[in-house]
């Protein structure tokens, strides 16, 4: 079964300084990987997803992520992050074409100080 | 505009009571999906449904039941059976297959007294 690991419960960081959310998934064929924000209480949204192509993919709010299969790995990277960016990062995987079903991580929590 | 509504935002109830959740889209989508999120655990899928009339279980269906007589519309029982109901419930809808970017609700925090 595919899994999706968040290697951080929670990511403390000061504005304006560079953060990466790191994301592992387990699985031996193709994947299609995604990343959702959550802001407190509120549902989640699409930031960027990787399907196939170029392995660096660039989503809202100025964030990237890059696919690295070799690594199993989407780690999601922002350069200078704003106050705003504080919310609940999620990395999610479908390892196959019509299996209907996301599997998310458990989440990271990114808090940005003044 | 179109989006996705649950109802209510918050919602309590009794022990032993069943209590049914709201979600209607207006966007036209085929897929909908409810999913319980708690604390440290990330988003688990409950109940999805492709089309009208159809419906397949998730990962954690036990003590949930569904219903897709509309498009637009996907309520969620949570009955008796359900031994640890208090959650937060969110609901989404994708065009098509999960491919397609999931739309999320903005949730509903049922408590259980």
């Amino acid at each position: 079964a595919q899994s999706v690991t968040q290697l951080d419960s929670q990511v403390p960081v000061f504005e304006e300084a560079p953060v990466e959310l790191r994301c592992n998934y387990s699985s031996s064929v193709s994947v299609y990987l995604f990343w959702y924000v959550q802001y407190p209480n509120q549902g989640l949204q699409l930031l960027l997803k990787y399907l196939s192509g170029s392995t660096l993919v660039k989503g809202i709010n100025g964030f990237e992520a890059e696919f690295n299969k070799s690594q199993t790995s989407f780690h999601l990277r922002k350069p200078s992050v704003h106050i705003s960016d504080t919310a609940e990062y999620f990395c999610a995987v479908i390892t196959e074409w019509g299996s209907e079903k996301l599997v998310f991580g458990k989440g990271t929590k990114l808090t940005v100080n003044p | 505009d179109g989006g996705i509504t649950q109802s209510p935002k918050y919602l309590f109830r009794k022990e032993g009571q069943n209590v049914t959740l709201s979600c209607e889209q207006n966007l036209n989508h085929d897929a909908m999906y409810w999913y319980r999120q708690d604390p440290g655990q990330g988003l688990r899928l409950i109940y999805y449904s492709q089309i009208v009339n159809d419906f397949q279980k998730g990962d954690i269906a036990e003590g949930y039941s569904v219903s897709r007589e509309k498009k637009e519309s996907f309520p969620l029982t949570v009955t008796s059976a359900q031994k640890n109901p208090t959650a937060f419930y969110l609901c989404a809808s994708s065009i098509r297959l999960a491919l397609d970017e999931q739309f999320f609700g903005p949730g509903t925090r049922l408590t259980v007294l």
